[in-house]
């Protein structure tokens, strides 16, 4: 079964740092690009960004929002995927889902989040 | 940035009926365009990408069309199970955006 579980949230003071964590499972993690979205209370999705796999240097983009303060990142050897999150916000309070992007299977990679993790609640309070 | 205006914010609707809902993006994102449901607490379900074509396992009665900057999303026959929010997104460029969202619900 393919499969995301998010773990690391929690409640932290502003100006704060937190990392999250999504394991995957079920797939073969190392061939997809994986992202990384957040949905404030009562709010829409946002994407938060991306990172893509090791054959496209594990490079990664952002959205402007959390550029410079948040930083993806992935270890392969245990399917594993990151969110290293510093000078947190009060608006960085949400939901935060990981899922899994495109894969060298689909159309140059232009292809959307197909599965979901369950989401991990960040609380960025003093 | 490339925008996204998503409408109608909320609609009403009986099972049964037919509804659609329309995204707009601000410039041309060719088709590269996806659909979500969402119920509340829940991870999104990823229904249709590339503007119309269904994910597997997703039913018939959902159905996306357009290309450009016009997309739909048609959903004919509600279900009890369709009462949700959607949400488009758009994929064609950085940074990807979704959609304000559409809450389905029942009249």
């Amino acid at each position: 079964e393919v499969q995301l579980v998010e773990s690391g949230g929690g409640l932290v003071q502003p100006g704060g740092s937190l990392r999250l964590s999504c394991a995957a499972s079920g797939f073969t993690f190392t061939a997809h690009f994986m992202e990384w979205v957040r949905q404030a209370p009562g709010k829409g999705l946002e994407w938060v960004g991306r990172i893509r796999h090791k054959a496209h240097g594990s490079t990664t983009e952002y959205a402007a929002s959390v550029k410079g303060r948040f930083t993806i990142s992935r270890d392969d050897s245990n399917n594993l995927l990151y969110l290293q999150m510093n000078s947190l916000e009060t608006e960085d309070t949400a939901v935060y889902f990981c899922a899994r992007g495109p894969s060298a299977a689909t159309e140059n990679f232009y292809y959307p989040m197909d599965v979901w993790g369950q989401g991990t609640t960040v609380i960025v309070s003093s | 940035d490339i925008q996204m205006t998503q409408s109608p914010p909320t609609l009403s609707a009986s099972v049964g009926d037919s509804v659609t809902i329309t995204c707009r993006a601000s410039q041309s994102i060719n088709s590269w365009l996806a659909w979500y449901q969402q119920k509340p607490g829940k991870a999104p379900k990823f229904l249709i990408y590339k503007a119309s074509t269904l994910q597997s396992g997703v039913p018939s009665r959902f159905s996306g069309r357009g290309s450009g900057t016009e997309f739909t999303l048609t959903i004919s026959s509600l279900q009890p199970d369709d009462f949700a929010t959607y949400y488009c997104l758009h994929y064609n460029s950085y940074p990807l955006i979704f959609g304000g969202g559409t809450k389905v619900e029942i009249k």
